[in-house]
């Protein structure tokens, strides 16, 4: 079945720690996503990729880097430097062509404390 | 910056009633894209909407964009409890492949 994975499906951290979350897609999708989403707000961009060994920035990317080695695989590691870091994380992929939609992973759940 | 605006942010209906969530957009939409999300879990896709004036259905969920492309509505026909959840709306403005997402409506139905 092809789709997206993240793992785990919750993760607990102590302040300070840096966390790495996991995104795997098996869709053969060119552009990869990461995504914030907090209590009562929308999701909110965090970064994102088009193809492999090169990503952007988005809104809120202040606090958290990525990689792009494969095109598979879009981890996103939480730093120390996030001030709020405990939210639900949603990966996400696409193909570039055509204009498609966003295929979601079930998410992370990170709680610091 | 483009903005999203979902209204109503919450809808408690009984089941068997009809519903309209709005989503609104501060600019001209390149494409509207409508998700659905249980609580906890990852977003699954409804629709995509890209011309004004279109209209797509699935099941009893019927979205539709307007002729300005600026508005879009999802409408629930004879709601259910599986329809419960948070609706949101997503949207394209300049072609590229960043979306923005609106804040969502938590939808809940009851027997």
């Amino acid at each position: 079945d092809g789709g997206i994975t993240q793992s785990p499906k919750y993760l607990f951290r102590k302040e300070g720690q840096n966390v790495t979350l996991s995104c795997e897609q098996n869709l053969n999708h060119d552009a990869m996503y990461w995504y914030r989403q907090d209590p009562g707000q929308g999701l909110r961009l965090i970064y994102y990729s088009q193809i492999v060994n090169d990503f952007q920035k988005g809104d809120i990317a202040e606090g958290y880097s990525v990689s792009r080695e494969k095109k598979e695989s879009f981890p996103l590691t939480v730093t120390s430097a996030q001030k709020n870091p405990t939210a639900f994380y949603l990966c996400a992929s696409s193909p570039l062509t055509p204009r498609d939609e966003q295929y979601f992973g079930p998410g992370t759940r990170l709680t610091v404390t | 910056s483009q903005e999203l605006e979902q209204s109503p942010q919450s809808l408690i209906v009984q089941e068997g009633k009809n519903l309209t969530i709005n989503c609104t957009s501060s600019k001209t939409l390149y494409g509207l894209y409508w998700y659905k999300q249980k609580y906890g879990e990852g977003l699954i896709f409804l629709m995509m909407l890209q011309k004004g004036g279109e209209e797509k259905s699935h099941e009893k969920i019927t979205a539709k964009l307007d002729e300005k492309k600026q508005q879009s509505s999802l409408h629930i026909t004879a709601s259910q409890p599986s329809h419960a959840g948070i609706y949101l709306c997503g949207a394209d403005s300049h072609n590229t492949d960043k979306l923005i997402f609106g804040t969502g409506t938590r939808l809940q139905v009851f027997p």
